[in-house]
């Protein structure tokens, strides 16, 4: 019984640069979220899928930042030309359906320099 | 707009009581969590309500009340390993009534 798993734990990358931030649900868990979370806030909701597809990417900020999840379970946080106002924790929550409880995984700190 | 307020910081001794609290405006409802976060730490779930009164569960007792927009966490007999933040969050049905909306959180330090 594996919980919700992250990669990379830390990521350090120069402006400019492109990145990815894994995520690894709890097995059987249709929904996934990513949330991003700076210091002294709570997680800011940034895209849901069900299954494979997005459900609502309402909360991504820009067209830098997409997301995928191709067979329904890994799913990967993409970010194009990163900013050091991308700077955070990014973090990946998997619950069993639409309307369950979410589970967070460690998140992935994510520092542009 | 959607807006989740719940005070800073709360001190506490051990052996305590501490209620937190957490008042939401949201322009739809289906549920309230708790989360627990350890500095540095991935958000753990506490507890869950989504009709109005009281869920208990050990130490921690949460409560809602749908009509004023509040809900509050109790904690009680207060232990060290308490000390973190806790984080209400709404799911409000207008993001596709799945995405959690969450508060800054309030910083609850214990001490003996």
């Amino acid at each position: 019984g594996a919980g919700v798993s992250q990669t990379p734990s830390n990521k350090v990358t120069e402006k400019g640069k492109y990145v990815e931030l894994r995520c690894d649900p709890i097995s059987g868990h249709t929904a996934l979220y990513w949330y991003r979370q700076s210091l002294g806030q709570g997680p800011e909701f940034l895209i849901y899928f069900q299954g494979t597809g997005a459900a609502d990417d309402s909360g991504l900020p820009n067209d830098r930042f997409f997301a995928v999840r191709p067979e329904g379970s890994v799913s990967t946080l993409k970010i194009q030309r990163t900013e050091r106002g991308d700077s955070a924790v990014y973090l990946c929550a998997s619950s069993p359906d639409s309307l369950g409880s979410q589970y967070f995984g460690p998140g992935t700190r994510l520092t542009v320099l | 707009g959607q807006n989740i307020d719940q005070p800073t910081e709360m001190t506490a001794t051990e052996g305590a009581i501490v209620q937190i609290n957490c008042t939401y405006q949201t322009s739809g409802f289906n549920g309230l969590f708790w989360y627990q976060q350890h500095a540095g730490e991935a958000p753990t779930f506490l507890s869950y309500n989504v009709l109005d009164g009281l869920e208990e569960k050990g130490r921690f007792s949460s409560f809602l009340s749908r009509s004023k927009g509040y809900s509050y966490l109790l904690l009680k007999e207060l232990q060290m390993k308490d000390s973190a933040s806790y984080l209400c969050a709404v799911r409000g049905s207008d993001q596709a009534g799945t995405a959690l909306i969450f508060g800054k959180g309030t910083t609850l330090s214990v001490s003996s």
